[in-house]
């Protein structure tokens, strides 16, 4: 049940370089997107969403684009920086009243090379 | 910051033991989750629960699972006879009604060892 995939387990980039994680999806009941970031013996944290009905969302170095139309999402970071050395998650999820679960990706090691 | 926590952060324990693990979500949060990530794989949805009752479960979520908030602070899972596919990290995560609906803040998490 491979509903988000990520298909990059891994992907080195040089410091202050731009990183692009990728993520595609398969339900299209989803209408709600974010990216979650996660270090070693910690719980993933929230970094940036996109709702269903926008294509693009910027938050400082962080941008997310939805391609609803091929149903593939991507995180930017610009400019990159060793402090964001992590495993990156997709995960999205449906309207359900408030209770919605999150669907998550495999995920995608990010090492930044200083 | 409030923060999501969870004990204890680690858990060893013989194949057809009990164990339960502790949460105690921000306190101000209304939704409660429990997922786990079994080792190199992803992250998988178990429950979730609002208003003292469960709003859904995964298949993962069977009748050895339990979920409980027995006072107003701690959420915990309970799980009543471990098999040893039962071994992952468990998050806790919980959600604030009037934060964006996603917006779902994690604990570090317990790994668990059945052995």
């Amino acid at each position: 049940d491979q509903q988000v995939k990520q298909n990059s387990p891994s992907l080195s980039v040089q410091e202050g370089r731009i990183s692009i994680l990728n993520c595609d999806y398969t339900n299209s009941m989803f209408d709600y997107f974010l990216w979650y970031k996660k270090y070693p013996a910690e719980g993933p944290t929230f970094l940036i969403s996109i709702s269903s009905i926008k294509d693009k969302n910027e938050d400082g170095r962080f941008t997310v684009f939805l391609n609803k139309s091929a149903k593939h999402l991507s995180l930017h970071i610009v400019p990159s920086q060793p402090g964001d050395s992590a495993v990156y998650f997709c995960a999205a999820s449906v309207s359900n009243f408030g209770n919605e679960k999150l669907t998550f990706g495999t995920g995608t090691r990010l090492t930044i090379i200083p | 910051e409030p923060e999501v926590t969870q004990t204890p952060s680690h858990q060893v324990t013989q194949m057809g033991q009990e164990v339960i693990l502790h949460c105690v979500p921000i306190s101000n949060h209304l939704y409660f989750y429990w997922y786990r990530q079994i080792l190199g794989q992803k992250v998988e949805f178990l429950v979730s629960f609002y208003n003292n009752e469960i709003s859904e479960k995964s298949e993962i979520f069977d009748d050895q699972f339990s979920v409980e908030r027995p006072d107003g602070s701690n959420f915990t899972l309970k799980i009543r006879s471990t098999k040893l596919e039962d071994s992952a990290m468990y998050f806790c995560a919980s959600r604030n009604r009037d934060r964006r609906r996603e917006t779902q803040y994690f604990g570090p998490g317990t790994r668990l060892l059945v052995l």
